[in-house]
């Protein structure tokens, strides 16, 4: 089982629309989350990013984490056409020592808004 | 401030030729990651790197080497390129390892290698 899953999508919503992108993790020990945007023919950028259960609100963009079934996700309000792109959800990992770690990344929701 | 950069951006191999793809950053940041991007598979770590001269296996590391003598150069070698390594290559640094909640890996623009 991968370590984290995202439902692949694709996804096509018409503008306005409330959007609401998920994962799934099976590792316990991975701590950190993080929601990425990734444009066409782009290098991805972090949208959202925390390290907790509960709600974090930038905007028009809420990441929610529940660690007690493993799930996250991204809603995003009042989606525009601008929104349109490759959304990745990822999650780091630290070792023991806290003096290194890495990032595992689900495989991307393509997000269309349509004006 | 030019931040962090890829060459080239484009490439188109032969099976079997050596490739090294280059990553330069200017924020002297201690962490750098490889990765690559393909359908079906998302972005998946090849080599990551703590600092110059320490790096370590991400999740597909076979058939790639990587140096990092200094710590804004983090290059990634393809020994014998195979056509399964086509792909979008994509570098990423960090400053530090999530010390701060304000920490993240900013990516390159990406090397779109093709191996024939």
């Amino acid at each position: 089982q991968k370590e984290v899953e995202q439902d692949p999508g694709p996804l096509s919503v018409p503008e306005g629309a409330i959007v609401s992108l998920n994962c799934t993790y099976s590792n316990s020990a991975f701590q950190y989350f993080m929601w990425y945007r990734q444009y066409s023919r782009k290098g991805p950028e972090l949208l959202m990013y925390t390290y907790s259960s509960g709600n974090k609100e930038d905007g028009r963009f809420t990441a929610q984490v529940d660690k007690s079934s493993k799930y996250i996700s991204l809603f995003i309000r009042d989606s525009q056409p601008s929104d349109s792109a490759t959304y990745l959800c990822a999650k780091a990992k630290l070792n023991s020592g806290g003096s290194n770690y890495k990032l595992t990344f689900g495989k991307g929701t393509l997000l269309t808004v349509n004006p | 401030d030019a931040g962090i950069t890829q060459s080239p951006r484009y490439k188109i191999t032969e099976t079997g030729r050596q490739v090294t793809l280059m990553c330069h950053q200017t924020w002297s940041h201690s962490y750098m990651f490889w990765y690559r991007q393909d359908l079906g598979h998302g972005l998946r770590l090849i080599y990551y790197s703590a600092a110059a001269d320490i790096t370590d296996k991400g999740e597909v590391p076979d058939g790639y080497v990587v140096s990092r003598s200094k710590t804004e150069n983090f290059p990634l070698t393809l020994e014998s390129a195979t056509r399964s390594q086509t792909s979008v290559y994509f570098c990423a640094s960090s400053e530090t390892a999530f010390q701060r909640r304000t920490d993240t890996q900013y990516f390159g623009p990406g090397t779109r290698l093709t191996v024939l």
